[in-house]
Order: C-alpha cells, then sequence, then structure tokens
C-alpha cells in the first residue's frame, strides 16, 4: 500500500468561495483519483488525475467547478470552486498501488459549506 | 437494477456469531470485484478482493457468484471491533482502475 495525506482535513467555508484540497502519497503512482462522498452515500468518482495533462472527468462533473493539478507523480490538488451548501461533502483521493485496479485512499477532507 | 446494490442494513449481530452479506452487480461484464471496509468519519480500507475461485482471509470468506451477479461476505466468529460499514466495490467497465463503482455499504454491528 501507500502512505497518502491529505490538507486540509476539514474545513468550513462560505457559499462563493473555492477552496483547494491537497493530496500527497509518499511514493510515485501513475493512477491518481479524486471521489466525493456526499452525507449517507457512497463514493462517486470525480476525476482521474492525470500526470502532465488535464483530467478525465466523469458524467457530472466538470472542470471550471473542480479544477484539478497532478505536476508530479506524488501529488495532485483538487479545487472546489464557486461552492454552494450542495458541495457539502466528504473528499477522497486515492492511488492505484500494486494490483491494476485495487485503490488506497487519503483520510479524507471534509467539507461544510454554510 | 442498481448498479452496485447492498442491503444497508444494520445488522445487529451477537458478538461471536457468523453473518454474511451479499451484493448484487449489473454488469455481467464486470471483472475484478472487492469488499472494503469504512469505519465512522474514516477513509475506506480495503478488505480484500475477491477472486472467481473464493478467497478467505482469516475469519473473512469472500465469495463471487457470476451466473447470479453477486458477490458475498462472511464474517465468523465476529469481534465488536468487526463494527463497521462494508463497501462492495466492483469494477463495471470491465478493467481499468476508472471503472470501481461503490455500493452504499451495508452497516454492520456487532453487539456486546
Amino acid at each position: 500500500s501507500a502512505v497518502i495525506s491529505q490538507k486540509p482535513s476539514r474545513d468550513i467555508c462560505q457559499r462563493g468561495t473555492s477552496l483547494t484540497i491537497q493530496c500527497q502519497v509518499d511514493s510515485q503512482v501513475t493512477m491518481m483519483f479524486w471521489y466525493r462522498q456526499q452525507p449517507g452515500q457512497s463514493l462517486t468518482l470525480i476525476a482521474t488525475a492525470n500526470q502532465g495533462s488535464e483530467a478525465t472527468y466523469e458524467s457530472g462533473f466538470v472542470i471550471d467547478k473542480f479544477p484539478i493539478s497532478r505536476p508530479n507523480l506524488t501529488f495532485s490538488t483538487l479545487t472546489v470552486s464557486n461552492m454552494s451548501p450542495e458541495d457539502s461533502s466528504i473528499y477522497l483521493c486515492s492511488v492505484v498501488v500494486g494490483g491494476i485496479d485495487t485503490q488506497y485512499f487519503g483520510p479524507g477532507t471534509r467539507l461544510t459549506v454554510l | 437494477r442498481k448498479e452496485v446494490e447492498q442491503d444497508p442494513g444494520p445488522f445487529n449481530v451477537p458478538e461471536g456469531a457468523t453473518v454474511a452479506f451479499n451484493c448484487t452487480y449489473s454488469n455481467s461484464a464486470s471483472q475484478s470485484f472487492f469488499w472494503y471496509r469504512q469505519d465512522c468519519r474514516k477513509e475506506p480500507k480495503l478488505l480484500m478482493s475477491v477472486y472467481s475461485s473464493g478467497n478467505e482471509d482469516g475469519r473473512f470468506t469472500a465469495q463471487l457468484n457470476r451466473a447470479s451477479q453477486y458477490i458475498s461476505l462472511l464474517i465468523r466468529d465476529s469481534k465488536l471491533s468487526d463494527s463497521a460499514t462494508y463497501l462492495c466495490v466492483v469494477n463495471l467497465r470491465g478493467g481499468g482502475a476508472d471503472g470501481l463503482t461503490f455500493g452504499k455499504g451495508t452497516h454492520l454491528i456487532i453487539q456486546p
């Protein structure tokens, strides 16, 4: 597995503002993902963070709302832009280590938008 | 059919008992299956992969039934520490790490 850290661990934000979440891995990984887990729900994939190119977004998620950076093989950021209360959620990054699609998750960022 | 479906529970089980729950999936071409465990306010952690032949890890046994498109998780001699939400995860796209779909989870409570 890998050691994955996220910053911040939690935040409370005002609507209309933006928050950037960082994900750091202790080893180089090819595949890195961002998920959202809304209250009482399971995980939903937002996008695949591609190193050196634009992220690949899932249906229902767009770059203007969730811009992603992946400057190298150990780091990525997800920005939640122009936030509304509906964006209140836990945001998790994950990486693939070892197996083809076995994913390991960071501790998550708990976001509350007022 | 929902893509990955689980009974949300909660399953209230006395300590030491055996408990089993299933998960159904929609795509017969799916190739990868997992069980993750998620504790309250924590990230999901891989419990075990599910292989075609079934697999066992200590008190935990996972099985795959392709014909009926479900996977199962059996926990024997349950411990208080087994209390958690168990997420069924299936690669519905057949391959590639971006194809994982998570069920909503089954909530398990082990009672003393």
